[in-house]
């Protein structure tokens, strides 16, 4: 049974840069070519968006409305995948969710609990 | 990217059946079977209800169905219980290889 478990600050200055890191047990995300791993955010009182996600392999896919900014990388050595977004602003502010893709279903199968993160000075 | 469509709230009664519509483009519902529904409970994670269109993950309720036809997808959820009001959210793998949501349906049992 693979868990995902969110990790990282809950407060972020603007214009920083929020980084978030999701611990995977139960399943490697090195050898899992049977699987994406992505991330999602929610702000407060909206809805889920989108914002990318990574292969074993290293290839990247993101939201196209925050490209140029995101980043998201994988370290096998922790078996753990990351989020870097720069330049953020209070639009930042939301509960970010990492998830496991099944690759053929294309569905969302596995969430972590999520982890508030608030862009403030 | 859009959101894809969806109705902000949808009710229904106790023992009714509710239909929750997901509106995309050719770009994503049109052309790909990929389509997921996710619930969520106030504070909760998302859970899996749905996916490819009409599948049901174990161990989720046969009262929750799907469908789609052309661009646009549907949740049914038949014999509403009151466990059953949450929020709902639609999504679809698109031609960009990438994702998207929906705007959410808040579903409320009367």
């Amino acid at each position: 049974q693979v868990q995902l478990q969110e990790s990282g600050p809950g407060l972020v200055k603007p214009s920083q840069t929020l980084s978030l890191a999701c611990n995977v047990s139960g399943a490697s995300v090195r050898d899992s070519p049977d699987y994406y791993w992505s991330w999602i955010r929610q702000p407060p009182g909206e809805g889920l968006v989108w914002i990318g996600y990574i292969y074993y392999r290293g290839s990247t896919y993101y939201n196209p409305s925050l490209k140029g900014r995101l980043s998201i990388s994988v370290d096998t050595s922790k078996n753990q995948f990351s989020l870097d977004l720069t330049s953020v602003t209070a639009a930042d502010t939301a509960v970010y969710y990492c998830a496991r893709i099944r690759r053929w279903e294309r569905r969302f199968d596995s969430w972590g609990q999520g982890a508030l993160v608030t862009v403030s000075s | 990217q859009s959101a894809l469509t969806q109705p902000a709230s949808v009710s229904g009664s106790p023992g009714q059946s509710i239909t929750i519509s997901c509106t995309g483009t050719s770009s994503d519902i049109g052309t790909y079977d990929y389509v997921s529904w996710y619930q969520q409970h106030p504070g909760k994670v998302p859970k899996l209800v749905i996916f490819d269109v009409s599948n049901r993950p174990s161990g989720v309720s046969n009262r929750f169905s799907g469908s789609k036809s052309g661009d646009t997808a549907s949740l049914t959820i038949s014999g509403l219980q009151a466990e059953d009001e949450a929020d709902y959210y639609c999504s679809s793998y698109t031609s960009g290889s990438t994702y998207v949501f929906g705007t959410g349906t808040k579903v409320t049992v009367l």
